[in-house]
Order: structure tokens, then C-alpha cells, then sequence
């Protein structure tokens, strides 16, 4: 069975600092993995992926990914923070085949602060 | 172009009645899915559909019925609502070639 973990339920930044939301998996096999923001009262907005390739994945709003195979971590990062960046993240892991279909994690309350 | 569309967006109903959730698409994506959010346990798919006609259980299953007659609609029916059913919905869509899914914006249903 494929697990995702996201040990924080809130982090918090100030504006204009670094920011990163942890993200671990198991999986069997080779992971495909997914970050995702959910603004309130809305849906899921696809961010980022990892599938194969370079290790750093670039995405939306200025979000990159860093795949670490050895720690089985998919930690979402921001090198500037943004008050506009608060929001609920959803880290998520398939194993590709018929359907990609996902498991998330349960989720992580990002709030940027002035 | 909506993409993905679902209604009601918001549903107050009784212990033991019959609930349909409405999930529509206009990209004529292969696969959709329902899933439902809970605090605390993130997003758990509820069923899956590869193309018209093909179903499949996904983690969370039971008390729920699907269908798929047209490649574009995915209902969800709850057959005897049960206030463990209180929850937000979401229907999603994904395409053959790309990994990524597509979120509508949710119902949340109330089951008292």
C-alpha cells in the first residue's frame, strides 16, 4: 500500500522568507509524486509533479520540489514567500498505471504573515 | 468553458435518504473520480472510472454507488445517507497521457 506523511499540520513564514512544507512516501515501485494547493471554499489546484528526470521539479507561482530517493522525501519549496501563498497543501503519491490513482497526505496549513 | 463542474455545491439532507452528487466535464477526459475530505485525513478516492462504463472501488467505498453511461458525467449516489457521510466531495479528471488531475470545486454535504 502507498502512504504519504506531512508531519505539520500548520506552518507558519513571514512574508519574504523562505518557505518549505515537508512531504514523505512509501511507495513500492517508483513514486510519482504531486503537490497541490487548496484555497478556501475551493478545489484542488495542481502545482508541481515528479515523475522521472531532474531530482528539482520547478512548478506553478514560483514553487519548486525536491525529490530525495534515499530519505523518500518530496519537500514543496519557496525561495520568497507571499501573504497570497496561504493555503492548505496536499502532497500526493501513485505509482503511475491505469488512472494514476492518487493518496494524499493530510495536508499542510501554510499562513504567511507580514 | 467550465472544465469541470459539480452540483449541488451544497446539500443539507436526513439520516437514511437517497443523495445524488452531480459531476460533470467538458475536456472528454478518460478518467474521473470522486473523492471526499475530512479533516485530518486529507483526501481519500471514493470510486474511479477509466471510460464509460468502467468503475472501480477506490479506499472509502461503502454506502456509495457510481455510474458512468456518458464520458462526460459521474454521478455519485448515496444510497441511505448516514451522518459519517457529512463531508466535502470532490470530483476530479485526468487525461490519458498526463498524471496530473483536475479538480471541480466541491460539494459539501450535510447529513443530519
Amino acid at each position: 500500500a502507498q502512504s504519504v506523511a506531512q508531519p505539520e499540520d500548520q506552518v507558519n513564514v513571514a512574508e519574504g522568507n523562505p518557505l518549505t512544507v515537508k512531504c514523505t512516501y512509501s511507495v513500492s515501485g517508483n513514486p510519482y509524486l504531486f503537490w497541490y494547493v487548496q484555497y478556501p471554499n475551493r478545489g484542488l489546484q495542481f502545482l508541481l509533479k515528479y515523475i522521472t528526470g531532474d531530482n528539482l521539479v520547478k512548478g506553478s507561482y514560483g514553487f519548486e520540489a525536491e525529490f530525495n530517493k534515499s530519505q523518500t522525501s518530496f519537500h514543496l519549496k519557496k525561495p520568497s514567500a507571499l501573504v497570497s501563498d496561504s493555503a492548505l497543501y496536499f502532497c500526493a503519491v501513485s505509482t503511475g498505471g491505469g488512472g494514476n490513482k492518487l493518496t494524499f497526505g493530510t495536508g499542510t496549513q501554510l499562513k504567511v504573515e507580514l | 468553458d467550465a472544465g469541470i463542474t459539480q452540483s449541488p455545491r451544497y446539500k443539507i439532507t436526513e439520516t437514511g435518504r437517497q443523495v445524488t452528487l452531480m459531476c460533470h466535464q467538458t475536456w472528454s477526459h478518460s478518467y474521473m473520480f470522486w473523492y471526499r475530505q475530512d479533516l485530518g485525513h486529507g483526501l481519500r478516492l471514493i470510486y474511479y472510472s477509466a471510460a464509460a462504463d468502467i468503475t472501480d472501488k477506490g479506499e472509502v467505498p461503502d454506502g456509495y454507488v457510481v455510474s458512468r453511461s456518458k464520458t462526460e458525467n459521474f454521478p455519485l449516489t448515496l444510497e441511505s445517507a448516514t451522518r459519517s457521510q457529512t463531508s466535502v466531495y470532490f470530483c476530479a479528471t485526468a487525461g490519458m497521457v498526463s498524471y496530473e488531475q483536475y479538480f471541480g470545486p466541491g460539494t459539501r454535504l450535510t447529513v443530519t
